[in-house]
């Protein structure tokens, strides 16, 4: 079964970096997955598509902040001086022939 | 500029029919996998449902299977999500995002509208 697990919490001090990370359930390691910020009261905005290689596409005006990495199972969003408006819902999303599927949210709050 | 503007959401008695619509700009329509995505009140995001650009490569979430119908005109730019047999459960904002890569199944969500309440009370 194709799952994604986030933690459901995360902080960082404004102008610090922070690493979310998205795991893959067994089996599906090589999957490509994308990152989705959500601000609050606002619709969720693509940041990238990101391979299993660490490859990823960022979407248009995505800031050079946010960066993704990936290692085995899991999938990272990174970013960089943090600001007040990262605090936001982070979602991570894959998808398989016929089925699409999102982790459960990070909440970041920025200190 | 891409574009998709959801309309159609409102207050909707329990076993009630509801009918959402997405208006899409700003990219050639018929060439984009489109999907519902809805989020109940202080909840993450669910996929609902997926449609291929050509109309056909119809998925649903088992959540909604037999009850939500997903369907496109592509002469119109629309996208379309008859709901029936409504439940309290059903009751969340609901968004129409265009997906990337193949057209028939899609990938990840590259743009999103903002999404339309639908309250099943």
């Amino acid at each position: 079964q194709l799952v994604l697990t986030q933690s459901p919490s995360a902080s960082a001090s404004l102008g610090a970096s922070v690493k979310l990370t998205c795991t893959l359930s067994s089996g599906h390691s090589n999957y490509a997955i994308a990152w989705h910020q959500q601000q609050p009261e606002k619709g969720p905005r693509c940041l990238m598509r990101l391979n299993s290689d660490g490859s990823h596409i960022k979407g248009d005006g995505i800031p050079d902040r946010f960066s993704g990495s990936s290692s085995g199972s899991e999938r990272f969003l990174t970013i960089s001086s943090l600001q007040s408006e990262d605090e936001a819902d982070y979602y991570c999303q894959t998808w398989a022939t016929g089925m699409k599927v999102f982790g459960g949210g990070t909440k970041l709050t920025v200190l | 500029e891409v574009q998709v503007v959801e309309s159609g959401g409102g207050l909707v008695q329990p076993g009630g029919s509801l009918r959402l619509s997405c208006a899409a700009s700003g990219f050639t329509f018929s060439r984009h996998n489109m999907n519902w995505v809805r989020q109940a009140p202080g909840k993450g995001l669910e996929w609902v449902a997926s449609i291929g650009g050509g109309g056909r490569h119809i998925y649903y979430a088992d959540s909604v299977k037999g009850r939500f119908t997903i369907s496109r005109d592509n002469a119109k730019n629309s996208l379309f999500l008859q709901m029936n047999s409504l439940g309290a459960e059903d009751t969340a904002l609901y968004y129409c995002a265009r997906a990337g890569g193949s057209p028939d199944y899609g990938d990840h969500f590259e743009s999103w509208g903002r999404g339309t309440l639908v309250t099943v009370s």
